[in-house]
């Protein structure tokens, strides 16, 4: 069984630029949640996907999209990055959408 | 809203010895989880233990169990027979519709 994949490991940007960071959920999970976590701060909620829906989100602006695939992986775009955006981002899957996340090992970002 | 505090931000351990975390939280749901993931410095987050707040029993995994007081809200892990290997930021989690709400961690040092 494999498990939560993310690319790329490290991404450097500048400000105003553009990013988009991938996630494969794992064998059988239907759900895939986005993280974002500052350097020494526990993750914070950007967005849910269930079934290819956007099923919440936190408080993220706009420029903070996502799109989850039919095979149930995902993707989290960032337009205009700012350097606040630096962060580690983390997608973590889970077989429904109130059940247990299993996270990948997460991209850095940074934006310069 | 819901909130996740640990006010603890470092803890140190002798190896082969017992360690408590502390953890508190507030919800307005009535059905959630609550959780343990460990985060080493390789950063992936691993799911400690998971408990259901409709169940009294305590949940245990191997050397890990919690100390679940649901009226205080309170969220305790405790891990015995320490190791080097457990040495990680801690973080706790409450789920709730669609998200989790993290604590800020606990970085745990374990002393040889």
């Amino acid at each position: 069984e494999t498990g939560v994949t993310q690319s790329p490991t490290h991404l450097i940007k500048t400000r105003g630029q553009q990013v988009t960071l991938r996630c494969s959920s794992q064998s059988g999970h239907n759900t895939v949640s986005w993280y974002q976590q500052a350097l020494g701060q526990g993750p914070q909620f950007i967005f849910q996907y269930y079934r290819e829906e956007e099923n919440g989100r936190g408080n993220f602006p706009p420029r903070f999209s996502g799109l989850q695939f039919p095979n149930y992986s995902s993707e989290l775009n960032v337009n205009a990055l700012e350097l606040d955006d630096s962060a580690l981002y983390l997608c973590a899957s889970s077989p429904d959408n109130r059940d247990t996340l299993f996270f990948g090992p997460g991209t850095r970002l940074t934006v310069l | 809203a819901q909130t996740v505090t640990q006010s603890q931000p470092e803890m140190s351990v002798q190896e082969a010895e017992t360690v408590t975390l502390s953890c508190t939280y507030d919800t307005s749901e009535s059905d959630y989880y609550l959780f343990w993931y460990k985060q080493p410095p390789s950063r992936q987050m691993i799911l400690v233990i998971r408990q259901e707040a409709y169940k009294q029993q305590n949940a245990t995994e191997n050397r890990f169990s919690v100390n679940f007081q649901k009226a205080a809200k309170s969220f305790s892990l405790k891990i015995s027979d320490s190791q080097l290997g457990d040495a990680a930021m801690y973080f706790c989690a409450c789920s709730g519709t669609y998200k989790y709400i993290f604590g800020t961690g606990t970085r745990l040092k374990v002393l040889a």
